[in-house]
């Protein structure tokens, strides 16, 4: 089955960049995300990719895909306070009617 | 204006009790989705809804039953038979296969 993993917890200083990871197992993967989610509300898509694609530009986010090494990370160019929340990497794969498979969440703490 | 609204924000329920979540959505999408996050955990998919009066289990359906009598709404009731229902329930909803947008939750605690 489809796993997705990220790390816990990321501390940055406002200003600097932040570089969330995502690694999933699933290689017919065809879409994915990223998704914000801040303190008691729901996600916000933030982003997504195809699986043919090796990055992404969306203002200050860049996502980068290995698609050998199943890798998939978010960059957030000079984070700021409002950054701070729980960002969510996710899947989706052909034949799945568009289901998510979510990774537990990679929490990111903006200090000043 | 449009968005997915869900409610109650905070629910409380007794043990033995269904009770029902609402998720509405005016943003004329087909799919229609529940998910349970859980403290520490990624969301897990209960239950999903690709059109009107058809439905399918997601990965953790036991102890929820669901509707689709109209688009535009997607109930979930949570019945007595699960057993640990305590938790932060997202609705979600997609125009498309590329991308689900999601409702702001009802956070569910069992007294």
């Amino acid at each position: 089955g489809e796993d997705v993993e990220q790390s816990l917890f990321l501390s940055v200083r406002e200003g600097d960049s932040s570089v969330i990871n995502c690694t999933y197992t699933d290689s017919s993967s065809t879409y994915l995300y990223w998704y914000k989610q801040e303190p008691g509300a729901g996600l916000q898509l933030l982003t997504y990719i195809f699986s043919n694609m090796d990055m992404k530009q969306d203002q200050r986010l860049t996502v980068l895909l290995n698609k050998k090494d199943k890798h998939l990370s978010l960059r957030i160019a000079d984070t700021q306070t409002g950054d701070s929340a729980i960002y969510f990497c996710a899947e989706t794969y052909t034949g799945t009617a568009s289901k998510l498979t979510f990774g537990t969440g990679t929490r990111l703490q903006v200090t000043l | 204006d449009g968005g997915i609204t869900q409610s109650p924000k905070y629910l409380f329920r007794k043990e033995g009790q269904n009770v029902t979540l609402s998720c509405e959505q005016n943003l004329n999408h087909d799919a229609m989705y529940w998910y349970r996050q859980d403290p520490g955990q990624g969301l897990r998919l209960i239950y999903y809804s690709q059109i009107v009066n058809d439905f399918q289990k997601g990965d953790i359906a036991e102890g929820y039953s669901v509707s689709r009598e109209k688009k535009e709404s997607f109930p979930l009731t949570v019945t007595s038979a699960q057993k640990n229902p305590t938790a932060f329930y997202l609705c979600a909803s997609s125009p498309d296969v590329q991308k689900q947008f999601f409702g702001p939750g009802t956070r569910l605690t069992v007294l």
